[in-house]
């Protein structure tokens, strides 16, 4: 069966702290997407990278940074933590060409206190 | 850019009722998806729909894609209390877009 994994279920980290939210797939996917989720306001999209080293900005990149350096792992990096990046953090990556659903991860619980 | 209006945004119902939600956009989508996501965990995928005006089931659930392709909906029928979760729908342009929009989700909550 397929799998996203998410290396956290939960995390706290003090503000100004850098934060690494990792994520590995095993599906051979190009496209990988991290997103947040917050309560009301439904998943937004941080950044995606179709492929290896290849990233691109999603609706809300601002204090993020992500790194691909392998097909299989798609990396999110808060340079700077800051209490509003309090959230759960979901990552997926996507079938193959002529298919668009995605697979999740079970996401990370991140607290920055 | 696109915008997806999911609704309602929560639903109280009790076991054994039929339950009904939908997204509306504002652009046309070529691809539309209904995912559940359960306390704690990531979205899964429920349906996939391709056409307009196809309808299609997995078990109680029945999904359809609008004939306008701005809209879609999802019935679950004589619902049980493991339908608990947060219900999204998805949408897709298509092409080389294979960005997902996503609605604000609908939460499902089943009394037994």
């Amino acid at each position: 069966d397929v799998k996203v994994t998410q290396s956290s279920r939960y995390l706290v980290k003090r503000t100004g702290e850098k934060v690494f939210l990792e994520c590995v797939q095993d599906m051979d996917h190009e496209n990988m997407f991290w997103y947040r989720q917050d309560p009301g306001l439904g998943l937004r999209l941080i950044y995606f990278s179709y492929d290896v080293k290849m990233k691109e900005k999603g609706d809300i990149p601002e204090g993020y940074s992500v790194s691909r350096e392998k097909k299989e792992r798609f990396s999110l990096i808060l340079e700077s933590a800051s209490t509003n990046q309090t959230s759960m953090y979901l990552c997926a990556s996507r079938a193959p060409a002529g298919s668009y659903g995605y697979t999740f991860g079970s996401g990370t619980r991140l607290t920055v206190v | 850019g696109q915008q997806l209006n999911q609704s309602p945004q929560s639903m109280f119902i009790q076991e054994g009722e039929d339950v009904s939600m939908n997204c509306t956009s504002s652009s046309i989508f070529n691809t539309w998806l209904w995912y559940k996501q359960e306390p704690g965990e990531g979205p899964v995928l429920l349906i996939a729909l391709y056409k307009a005006g196809e309808l299609t089931s997995n078990g109680r659930l029945t999904a359809q894609f609008g004939i306008t392709r701005k809209d879609s909906f999802l019935n679950i029928s004589a619902s049980i209390p493991s339908d608990v979760g947060i219900y999204f729908c998805a949408g897709s342009s298509g092409g080389s877009n294979y960005k997902l929009t996503f609605g604000k989700g609908t939460l499902l909550t089943v009394n037994p």
